[in-house]
């Protein structure tokens, strides 16, 4: 049972462009979606995150978009830079400490 | 603060040993969760401890268990090692059990031979 589809698998992008990533979920009963960044050898830092309150929540270049009625998340980064190359993870929590991961989209950033 | 620490950092076991992993929380912080990493399965959730108490458990046969310190430090262990364990295992600790930021160790790459 796949909680959370996240798409795409994997972005190239152009330095200066727009990445665009996309998560959906099916359980209404969450309430706290973040989106993780990962390097290779670390492991994941939290980037951003939202409640289901708030529509949009903007930390820099990094932009988070909520639609609670279309059960979507979504992460919006701006002027992506080489150093942005990374794997992203949304995830969603309900009550307690799990998180539920997407399955990850590998982000390339071209200089 | 220093992070969260994970050791050992790489591992090389064979079928049917075990293992056990070690991970030492954000200082303050009582809750450690651990997570497992695969290409194929993504990252998914095995465990919550907090107050030496485990709270949450994901969807892990058996042989996946852990254990909280007294001074929130965690260990897992995995017995009668398969193929499939294969994977890092990560650590995440928060300063208590509801807070939503967790914060990840490096992991520990476990290799099963």
């Amino acid at each position: 049972q796949q909680q959370v589809k996240q798409s795409p698998q994997s972005l190239i992008v152009q330095k200066g462009g727009i990445s665009i990533i996309n998560c959906a979920y099916e359980n209404t009963a969450f309430d706290y979606f973040p989106w993780y960044q990962q390097f290779p050898g670390k492991g994941p830092a939290l980037l951003i995150a939202i409640r289901p309150d708030v529509s949009e929540k903007k930390e820099g270049r990094f932009t988070i978009s909520f639609n609670k009625s279309a059960k979507q998340f979504s992460l919006h980064i701006m002027d992506s830079q080489p150093g942005d190359s990374a794997t992203y993870f949304c995830a969603v929590k309900a009550a307690g400490n799990k998180l539920t991961f997407g399955g990850g989209t590998r982000v390339l950033v071209k200089p | 603060k220093a992070g969260v620490t994970q050791t050992p950092r790489y591992l090389i076991k064979t079928r049917g040993q075990q293992v056990t992993l070690s991970c030492s929380p954000i200082s303050g912080h009582r809750s450690v969760s651990w997570y497992q990493q695969t290409p194929g399965q993504g990252l998914q959730f095995l465990f919550e401890y907090f107050s030496e108490t485990q709270r949450n458990k994901g969807n892990f046969p058996g042989r996946f268990s852990g254990r909280q310190f007294s001074n929130s430090r965690s260990e897992m262990n995995v017995s009668t090692l398969e193929l499939g364990d294969s994977a890092l295992y990560l650590c995440a600790s928060s300063l208590e059990s509801t807070q939503e930021t967790q914060y990840f160790g490096p992991g520990t790459r476990l290799l099963v031979l």
